[in-house]
């Protein structure tokens, strides 16, 4: 079945730094890729996605490009904040599937 | 945006008691919804897959009798935890998927905090 890999961490770095937490897939067919953020206490909300190869999804400063040929979806940051600090889900999923999440990787962000 | 809200966020009850939390789809029609749990620093697991005017579809290892989960439109379906145990208590969240999407995106509820005394 469909399964995604990502780094568990926890990830710690100071504030500037540049950041990547990795995320690799299996899947069967062309699902699109999320990456989701969960900040203390609340629910997930959807940080960026990519729904076809090559795709490039982009929000607040955050990218990922959706790779086939090395089935990854890496999520990078130039320089992070100490508002950055939260767990982030890297998910697949589509039409008529059932949603795959990564195990979650925490970021905690020093000043 | 498509959003998607969760009520009670927390809540609090005594063992044996029953717990209902909603989630409800606010500018959409959903035909699917999803309930996951949460334990602490850990990856979401999903209990169940709630299809509006059908049965939901329980994962393995989750109690159909103790998650009652109900779907009785398309924009809300509800959770209830009954006979609630200390081991129950956990984050409980909600996704949706819109009816038209066709990128399987799924929109979150803010969760709900369950503790059970």
């Amino acid at each position: 079945g469909d399964s995604v890999t990502q780094m568990e961490g926890p990830v710690t770095l100071s504030e500037e730094a540049f950041l990547t937490i990795n995320c690799t897939y299996t899947a069967t067919g062309y699902p699109s890729l999320f990456w989701y953020v969960q900040y203390p206490g609340e629910g997930l909300q959807l940080l960026l996605k990519a729904t076809k190869a090559d795709d490039k999804g982009s929000n607040k400063g955050f990218e990922a490009t959706y790779r086939k040929e090395t089935t990854s979806f890496h999520l990078e940051k130039g320089s992070v904040q100490v508002s950055d600090s939260a767990v982030y889900f890297c998910a697949l999923g589509s039409r008529g599937q059932n949603f795959v999440f990564g195990p979650g990787t925490r970021l905690s962000v020093l000043p | 945006g498509a959003v998607v809200s969760q009520h009670p966020s927390w809540v609090i009850c005594k063992s044996g008691t029953s717990v209902k939390i909603e989630c409800r789809s606010l500018d959409f029609q959903a035909t699917t919804m999803f309930w996951y749990r949460q334990f602490p620093k850990q990856s979401l697991m999903l209990m169940a897959t709630s299809n509006e005017g059908s049965k939901a579809t329980y994962e393995q290892g989750v109690e159909k009798d103790k998650f009652l989960i109900n779907h009785a439109s398309l924009t809300l379906s509800t959770l209830t935890v009954t006979s609630a145990h200390p081991e129950d208590s956990s984050f409980y969240i909600c996704s949706a998927r819109r009816l038209a999407e066709n990128t399987g995106e799924l929109f979150f509820g803010e969760g709900s905090r369950l503790t059970v005394l």
